[in-house]
């Protein structure tokens, strides 16, 4: 099946850096990527949509500011948080579905974990 | 919107088999899938339905009734590896770009199978 590898998978920080997150298709091409947030113990809350070429798309709630989108080719999308606080500290998971399947199928990266000291 | 309903927690014993339900409300309906996590790990593709009816893959079915909003995964000969959170999803097409979708996740049902 289709590959998305997603780096760092684990990143610790201090408080107030910058983290930049990347999300790869390895074997497609995808003009749309998708952003999630999970807390322990909670389900996928999808932040934002990332659309290839042109600005993303955030959720109700989500700070664009903060949380820097950029997609800028049809492989590769990128989420910066910025200013990192410890409250920001969560697992990251990107997905990106194959431009030309018909289905809605999403493929995962293995997910970044970020600690926010 | 979307609102999407399961169990938070189930258990089973190894060998046995076990049905995990999932009730959704959508404003459209583009299928729904079955995602298997593991602790600490990214979500993997189980299944896609968009008919009604059963669909069998190996050890692992699942049953859609788009009348009564509801679906269910069926786990047949449980392992001790089938231990995850199984989450509901379904997409909503974003018009943000032609053909895209995003999925919207259910909070997941915890498995827990036991010798």
């Amino acid at each position: 099946g289709a590959v998305v590898s997603q780096h760092p998978s684990w990143v610790i920080c201090k408080s107030g850096t910058s983290v930049k997150i990347e999300c790869r298709s390895l074997d497609f091409q995808a003009t749309t990527m998708f952003w999630y947030r999970q807390f322990p113990k909670q389900s996928l809350m999808l932040m934002a949509t990332s659309n290839e070429g042109s600005k993303a798309t955030y959720e109700q709630g989500v700070e664009k500011d903060k949380f820097l989108i950029n997609h800028a080719s049809l492989t590769l999308s990128t989420l910066t948080v910025t200013s990192a606080h410890p409250e920001d500290s969560s697992f990251y998971i990107c997905s990106a579905r194959d431009r030309r399947a018909n289905t809605g199928e999403l493929f995962f990266g293995e997910g970044s974990r970020l600690t926010v000291l | 919107g979307q609102n999407i309903d399961q169990p938070t927690e189930m258990t089973a014993t190894e060998g046995a088999i076990v049905q995990i339900n999932c009730t959704y409300q959508t404003s459209g309906f583009n299928g729904l899938f079955w995602y298997q996590q593991h602790a600490g790990e990214a979500p993997t593709f189980l299944s896609y339905n968009v008919l009604d009816g059963l669909e069998e893959k190996g050890r692992f079915s699942s049953f859609l009734s788009r009348s009564k909003g509801y679906s269910y995964l069926l786990l047949k000969e449980l392992q001790m590896k089938d231990s995850a959170s199984y989450l509901c999803a379904v997409p909503v097409i974003a018009y943000s770009g032609a053909g895209s979708y995003q999925l919207t996740f259910g909070k997941g049902t915890k498995l827990s199978v036991i010798p």
